[in-house]
């Protein structure tokens, strides 16, 4: 069955201060990547994807992610956040057997100004 | 494009009692998803339909949760009888995902923050 491995569930930064939070997933075949945003009181937003080709996927708001196949990874970061990027973030794969979306436990992350 | 629309947002029920949650995915997605997200942790799947066809459904209490997806686009998910621990967030979700797009993303709705008291 797939998993994904969130390492943090908290992170507090200054802003201007560098991002970058682990993902790990479990599934030996093909696979999407993503990051969803929770902004606080509202819905989950995409942040970035990954399908296929350059490992390295730009989302918006300044965030990329890698897609480290050989380590089942895919990091998200920033490289200067901003009290606006104060949200909950949570990393999903979906295997390409059955389609099914699977999410990590989310990590919380609080930028003070 | 109108995104995935959830009904009610709250709800607050005693324990033993039942509940109705509502989704109408956006137009021509073929996947539609329901996630449960208790305080504090990430959505965990509940049941996933392909069209009008379960496509999982291995982690929904079947005891007590149901879901229907009749004619293939709006979605009802039932808690008959409600217990404490079913209060969460429960979200709807969709995605064009048919056999030759499969990767697609997933939009979300607002939810539907279900209180059990």
């Amino acid at each position: 069955a797939q998993s994904v491995s969130q390492h943090n569930h908290h992170v507090i930064l200054s802003e201007a201060a560098s991002l970058e939070l682990g993902c790990n997933y479990s599934y030996g075949g093909t696979v999407n990547l993503f990051w969803y945003v929770q902004y606080p009181g509202q819905h989950l937003q995409l942040l970035l994807k990954y399908f296929s080709g350059d490992p390295l996927v730009k989302g918006i708001k300044g965030f990329e992610a890698e897609f480290i196949k050989s380590k089942f990874s895919f990091n998200l970061r920033k490289p200067s956040v901003q009290w606006s990027d104060t949200a909950e973030y949570f990393c999903a794969v979906r295997g390409a057997a059955g389609n099914k979306l699977t999410f990590g436990g989310g990590t919380r992350v609080l930028v003070k100004p | 494009e109108a995104g995935v629309a959830q009904s009610p947002r709250y709800k607050i029920i005693e324990k033993r009692q039942s509940v109705a949650f509502w989704c109408n995915p956006i137009s021509g997605h073929a996947t539609l998803y329901w996630y449960q997200q208790i305080l504090g942790q990430g959505p965990k799947l509940l049941i996933q339909f392909q069209n009008n066809g379960v496509v999982d459904d291995s982690q929904l209490p079947k005891d007590r949760f149901s879901a229907e997806r009749l004619k293939g686009v709006d979605s009802t998910l039932k808690i008959q009888p409600a217990k404490l621990e079913d209060s969460a967030v429960y979200l709807c979700a969709s995605s064009l995902g048919t056999g030759n797009s499969w990767d697609t993303e997933a939009f979300f709705g607002q939810g539907t923050r279900l209180t059990v008291v």
